[in-house]
């Protein structure tokens, strides 16, 4: 069994949609890591969690440290937001990330 | 904020040939360094991990003397794919630990394709 499981593995909706993608993970963990892997390969780092709640933009990620769950929720989705959504941790602070399978998003317009 | 250059952002090489791929620190000291690989459609592999100024610790599989990896500065890394093969073509991209709120940063990958 995978240390981070992700959930759905694809994704379709529609422009304007509220999305969710989820994250559970089975070890101790320094943070979480939210990722975006573009179509053209970069990835960038959507948000870095150790516990509660962040907001960037339409962008919200959650963490519940007890259930080892978080969730990242995209609000009033967008075709610009069709990617592959990585849920990755490190199990103490600099160390290596084990990440899970990602989410493939398409938004359609 | 951190960035991290990767270049070439790809590169076709015949068989037998070796590619060095470098990633450096623009404005921020990279003391370790994390080198991935990507087949198609799959999950990001860690290869290795180096540290500035001692050598690479290497994942189980990998094998160090096909994939050469050189931490000399705070700023530079290096992998390079001695005698690449056509099952050495993937995508490899590497990320940095720095400073930021997001903790990591990534640069823009490298697709090699050996032909």
């Amino acid at each position: 069994k995978n240390e981070v499981e992700q959930s759905p593995q694809n994704l379709t909706a529609q422009e304007g949609e509220f999305i969710t993608i989820n994250c559970s993970y089975s070890v101790g963990i320094s943070a979480l890591h939210w990722l975006q892997q573009h179509p053209g390969g970069g990835i960038v780092s959507l948000f870095m969690l150790s516990s509660g709640k962040k907001k960037h933009g339409r962008l919200i990620a959650t963490i519940n440290i007890q259930e080892k769950h978080s969730s990242l929720h995209i609000t009033a989705s967008h075709p610009r937001d069709s990617a592959v959504y990585i849920c990755a941790v490190s199990k103490s602070s600099g160390d290596k990330l084990t990440f899970g399978t990602g989410t493939r998003l398409a938004v359609r317009p | 904020g951190a960035v991290v250059s990767q270049h070439p952002s790809w590169v076709i090489c015949k068989s037998g040939t070796s590619v060095k791929i470098e990633c450096r620190s623009l404005d921020f000291q990279a003391t370790t360094m994390f080198w991935y690989r990507q087949f198609p459609k799959q999950s990001l592999m860690l290869m290795a991990t180096s540290n500035e100024g001692s050598k690479a610790t290497y994942e189980q599989g990998v094998e160090k003397d096909k994939f050469l990896i050189n931490h000399a500065s705070l700023t530079l890394s290096t992998l390079t794919v001695t005698s690449a093969h056509p099952e050495d073509s993937s995508f490899y991209i590497c990320s940095a630990r720095d400073s930021t709120v997001h903790g990591y940063t990534f640069g823009s990958g490298t697709r090699l394709t050996v032909v």
